[in-house]
């Protein structure tokens, strides 16, 4: 299984500014993800993350409002950018190991 | 696009009934299916998994029912208790080219009544 935590767990941002959300995992692996879970809803993939190389994000989604960082195999940032009152949602890492995926507790963000 | 939807958003169901949860899927190419249980405040936590070569696969209180013909799946949770209300999500896993994601449907809340 892989442990996973996260920081902040919530957060109230204002408008305009930027909030890093870190996820560190319990063991190393190859891929890390990035979800967005907005009020009452699913989750949405926002990007996949690899050690040593540049996300891949999903349409819809854009480095320059989710930059993420992957310095190691147990860790990434996600942050985001120039928030605006929609990106008020929860964000949930997630990592696949042993053939299962976990995620995280999540970061709730609201932007006033 | 690819989508995986439910049929119902709630289910509110008595304390030691049996639940039934309903999930479609679009793509046809997906080959593995995950139920999620996501409660207050968490993160999602796997529950049960199918692979497209089977139809029927039980763990502990739950079974997972996977029909290919119409693109269905569900979750039945037998005699559902207080401990089971939560959200739950299907979601169908697509990988290719060695990368991978998965695809939520949208959820299902389920209410125990006491």
């Amino acid at each position: 299984s892989a442990v996973i935590s996260q920081k902040p767990s919530r957060d109230i941002c204002q408008r305009g500014t930027s909030l890093t959300i870190q996820c560190q995992v319990d063991s190393q692996v190859t891929m890390m993800f990035w979800y967005r879970q907005q009020p009452g809803q699913s989750l949405t993939l926002i990007a996949t993350a690899n050690q040593g190389s540049e996300a891949t994000y999903e349409s819809g989604f854009v480095i320059d409002k989710f930059p993420i960082s992957r310095p190691n195999l147990t860790f990434s940032t996600l942050t985001v950018s120039n928030m605006s009152p929609e990106d008020s949602s929860i964000y949930l890492c997630s990592v696949r190991a042993a053939n299962e995926q976990f995620f995280g507790p999540g970061t709730r963000l609201t932007v006033l | 696009g690819e989508s995986v939807g439910l049929h119902l958003p709630t289910l509110s169901v008595q304390e030691g009934d049996n639940s039934i949860i309903n999930c479609a899927y679009s793509n046809s190419a997906s080959d593995y299916f995950i139920w999620y249980k996501q409660e207050s405040g968490k993160g999602p936590q796997f529950i049960i998994d199918i692979r497209s070569n089977m139809d029927k696969r039980q763990g502990q209180r739950v079974t997972v029912l996977l029909n290919k013909t119409v693109k269905h799946l569900s979750l039945q949770i037998a005699a559902t208790q207080p401990g089971d209300s939560a959200v739950y999500f299907c979601a169908s896993y697509e990988g290719h080219s060695g990368t991978y994601k998965y695809i939520f449907g949208t959820g299902t809340r389920l209410k125990v009544l006491a």
